[in-house]
Parts: structure tokens; sequence; C-alpha cells
């Protein structure tokens, strides 16, 4: 099992670039979840699907849309790069408790 | 009322000693409070987890202790190794529907040899 899967590790875009970050899991897990990591302000929620068919928003999700293609996979859009989107994304699933997520490995995203 | 408050932001500490990392949540809707711990380039790792009826749980070196009237947690790493020094984030999850994850801001802990 490889787990939770992120594509791509690296991206440097420009301002006002568009781009997709892939997301896919071999857990059979029913929930997924973006997170951005910025210095100093821990793992904050950006989107969250709890079950396939269903997307929501969560603590920070201005300038992001994602979808949820199939029980497997969940991407995340930015449509309209903004520096301040530079950031390390994580996504997350999970089926058992509540609070045991399992993340991949990140994409360190840089706009400039 | 969804924060969760992690101290300190970062700790030194020499190996064989104990690491003490403490979380604080106003919440008392939350139901399950995990600890996550993150290598340098990886995402992070679930570690170990406690619920709210539970004032402490031990898995090897590493302990959680729960005061739930406090509204507090802490994590305890005994016998503190090099192979320790990472970032480690507390969590509360926020139940019903959602059962989303707040998380902490993170504590760097270094262990020197």
């Amino acid at each position: 099992n490889a787990g939770v899967t992120q594509t791509p590790k690296f991206q440097v875009l420009k301002t006002g670039q568009s781009m997709t970050l892939q997301c896919a899991q071999d857990m059979n897990h029913n929930s997924m979840y973006w997170y951005r990591q910025d210095p100093g302000m821990g793992l904050r929620l950006i989107y969250y699907s709890a079950s396939e068919g269903t997307t929501d928003k969560g603590e920070v999700p201005n300038g992001y849309n994602v979808s949820r293609l199939n029980k497997r996979e969940f991407s995340l859009r930015l449509e309209s790069a903004a520096p301040s989107q530079t950031s390390v994304y994580f996504c997350a699933s999970r089926m058992g408790p509540p609070g045991e997520q399992y993340f991949g490995p990140g994409t360190r995203l840089t706009v400039t | 009322q969804q924060q969760v408050k992690q101290s300190p932001q970062s700790l030194i500490v020499q190996k064989g000693g104990i690491s003490i990392i403490n979380c604080a949540y106003e919440n008392t809707a939350f139901d399950y409070f995990p600890w996550y711990q993150q290598f340098p380039g990886k995402g992070p790792a679930l570690l170990i987890a406690i619920r709210p009826d539970v004032s402490e749980k031990k898995e090897g070196r590493f302990t959680i202790s729960f005061n739930k009237s406090a509204k507090q947690f802490s994590l305890h790493i005994m016998d503190s190794q090099p192979g320790d020094s990472a970032t480690y984030f507390c969590a509360a999850n926020s139940g019903g529907a959602t059962n989303k994850l707040i998380f902490g801001t993170g504590t760097l802990l270094a262990v020197q040899p």
C-alpha cells in the first residue's frame, strides 16, 4: 500500500497562474482533507470531503476549489495563484477513529 | 472557541531527559485528542491519541496526560532520544457531523546527544 500520495512534490508558479494539486489514497477511506502548513500556524484545513460526492469548506477556503473525483482521489485547484498561497500543502484521509488521519508527503508551492 | 493553544514553540532537551509539551482548548465538544509527529520534509504521522473520558494513556516512552476540568492535555516523552527530534502537533477533533481536526501551532523539539 502506498497510503496517501501527492503530486507534484514541488511547484513554482507566477502570480495569476493556475494549477491543480493531486491526491490519491489506496486505503479505501471515506473522508479526505486538504491542509496548508505555514510557519508558526500549524495545519489549517482548506477543504474536506466527508464522503465521495460531498465537499465542504474548512477554515481557509478562499482562493481554492476542490473536486472529489472518486473515492480514491481528491484534488485541490488554485484558479489564480497569489503569493499568499505560498505554503506546504498536505492531503490526508480518514476511515477509523475521528482523529486518525493519514497524511501524504506534501507539496511545496511557491508563488512569485 | 475553536482554537487549540500549544506551548512551548520550541524545546531543547538533553538525551535521556523528559520532554513535555502542553496544549489547552476551550470547546468542551471536542471528543478526541491526537498528537502528531512530523519530521522535516515529511507529512505528520499519528503518534498517540486519547479520548476525554481517560486521564492518561501510555505507549512506550510516550504518555498523554489529560485534565478534562482544566481543558488541558500534555505529551510527555520519557528518556528522550535524538531520533525524537521533530515537530509535534497536538490536535482536537470537533466531533459531530464534521469531525474536523483543529491543530495547535506546533512545538519544535531538539534532543541533544
